[in-house]
């Protein structure tokens, strides 16, 4: 079965700092993958996805992630963190080949700080 | 830009009440899901639906809940005897088809008393 691990509840940077916020996947077969961003009050927006082509993958504001079979990793990452980029990041992989519901971590909660 | 829409933003109810969450997909979109994500804990898939009919639903999803399409544009859940345990956003998500990615409503934030 499909499943999802995040590593770290909580992450805090400074602004222009690097932002990396870990994802470990499981799959029994090929993954897609996504990171989606929770804005306070807000639904689930996605930032970027992975679906076997590229391993690295660009997203909006900045944001890539990159793919590693190997270590079974999809971390994301911003080389600059702002502080409009506090917010709650989830990662999450497509329950099955035949489905398409997702599988979501259990968050990762980015502070900023100046 | 379409987006998801969800009423009501809150509904507070009484154990054992029925509600009925209301969802409008974005309009092109063929496939609709209802996640929910209690306080402190990660998003979990509710069902999905395609072409007027359930395509996946997990654990959670029992006899309990039902999803319906009554019309050309409304997706709706509903819960027919709540349970405290049932306290939770509850998301709805749209997409075209089945490797896009799927569009979030901003939720309904469903508290049973």
């Amino acid at each position: 079965a499909q499943s999802v691990t995040q590593l770290g509840s909580h992450v805090s940077v400074s602004e222009g700092a690097l932002v990396l916020l870990r994802c470990n996947y499981s799959s029994s077969v090929p993954p897609y993958l996504f990171w989606y961003v929770q804005y306070p009050n807000q639904g689930l927006q996605l930032l970027l996805k992975y679906t076997s082509a590229a391993t690295l993958v660009k997203g909006i504001n900045g944001f890539e992630a990159e793919f590693k079979k190997s270590e079974t990793s999809f971390h994301l990452t911003k080389p600059s963190a702002h502080m409009s980029d506090a917010a709650e990041y989830f990662c999450a992989v497509k329950r099955g080949q035949a489905g398409t519901a997702l599988i979501f971590g259990k968050g990762t909660t980015l502070s900023v700080s100046s | 830009e379409p987006e998801v829409t969800q009423t009501p933003s809150h509904q507070v109810t009484q154990m054992g009440q029925e509600v009925i969450l209301r969802c409008v997909p974005i309009s092109n979109h063929l496939y609709f899901y209802w996640y929910r994500q209690i306080l402190g804990q990660k998003v979990e898939f509710l069902v999905s639906f395609y072409n007027n009919e359930i395509s996946e639903k997990s654990e959670i999803f029992d006899d309990q809940f039902s999803v319906e399409r009554p019309d050309g544009s409304n997706f709706t859940l509903k819960i027919r005897s709540t349970k405290l345990e049932d306290s939770a956003m509850y998301f709805c998500a749209s997409t075209q088809d089945r490797d896009h990615e799927q569009y979030f409503g901003p939720g309904t934030r469903l508290t049973v008393t």
